[in-house]
């Protein structure tokens, strides 16, 4: 079992670019979730993804946006990129069978904004 | 969610046991107490969880005070590779988002 994969793993972009970055959950996991986590500081919650639907989301603009495919992987996009946006964006997936209460997190993919 | 306070940052000896406090004075009955650990540049991983009775598994052991306002996560013999940021989340239920705080960095010295 691979576990969280995310891609890629580094990226580096200018401001007022946009990003995509992908994530495939741990096979059986059916909900993901994104995080932030800037430098220093604890994973910020952005959205959360379950039958293809965001059903819940944390204190982001609109810029930040997601979609889950019918094979439950899952893509995380950012527009109109800040510089403020560099961090490591960190995806976690969990499954019904355990009751939702273990996640389990992907490496990450550090962006960084110029 | 209820707020969590840790202390920034303790040590422990390597082969003793690591005693790490969390304070949640705010925990709501139907909230749980969960544990992550953060190793340097990796994911958080998933350590242990609990409502009120004390929990153990392979990985560690959680003891809940009896008014839930505060928790403890023991790892019971730290090696060097426990070292990692711990972080220590209330939130209700399953299935929803992990409030991470500051956490406390955990350095276990040879």
């Amino acid at each position: 079992d691979a576990g969280v994969t995310q891609s890629p793993t580094h990226l580096i972009k200018t401001r007022g670019q946009q990003v995509t970055l992908r994530c495939s959950p741990k096979s059986g996991h059916d909900t993901v979730s994104w995080y932030q986590q800037a430098l220093g500081q604890g994973p910020q919650f952005i959205f959360q993804y379950y039958e293809e639907e965001e059903r819940q989301r944390g204190n982001f603009p609109d810029r930040f946006s997601g979609h889950q495919f019918p094979n439950y992987s899952s893509e995380l996009n950012v527009n109109a990129l800040l510089l403020g946006d560099s961090a490591l964006y960190l995806c976690a997936s969990s499954s019904p069978g355990q009751g939702y209460n273990e996640q389990f997190f992907g490496p990450g993919t550090r962006l960084t904004v110029l | 969610d209820a707020k969590t306070t840790q202390p920034p940052s303790m040590d422990c000896a390597e082969g003793r046991a690591a005693n790490l406090p969390c304070n949640h004075s705010t925990i709501s009955g139907n909230e749980y107490v969960y544990w992550y650990r953060q190793i340097h540049s990796q994911g958080p991983q998933y350590i242990i969880h609990g409502l009120k009775n004390n929990e153990t598994n392979e990985m560690a052991s959680l003891i809940i005070t009896e008014d839930r306002k505060s928790s403890t996560l023991i790892l019971p013999h730290a090696t060097l590779r426990d070292t990692a940021v711990y972080y220590c989340i209330v939130r209700v239920g399953y299935g929803n988002k992990l409030v991470f705080g500051a956490g406390t960095i955990l350095r276990v010295k040879s």
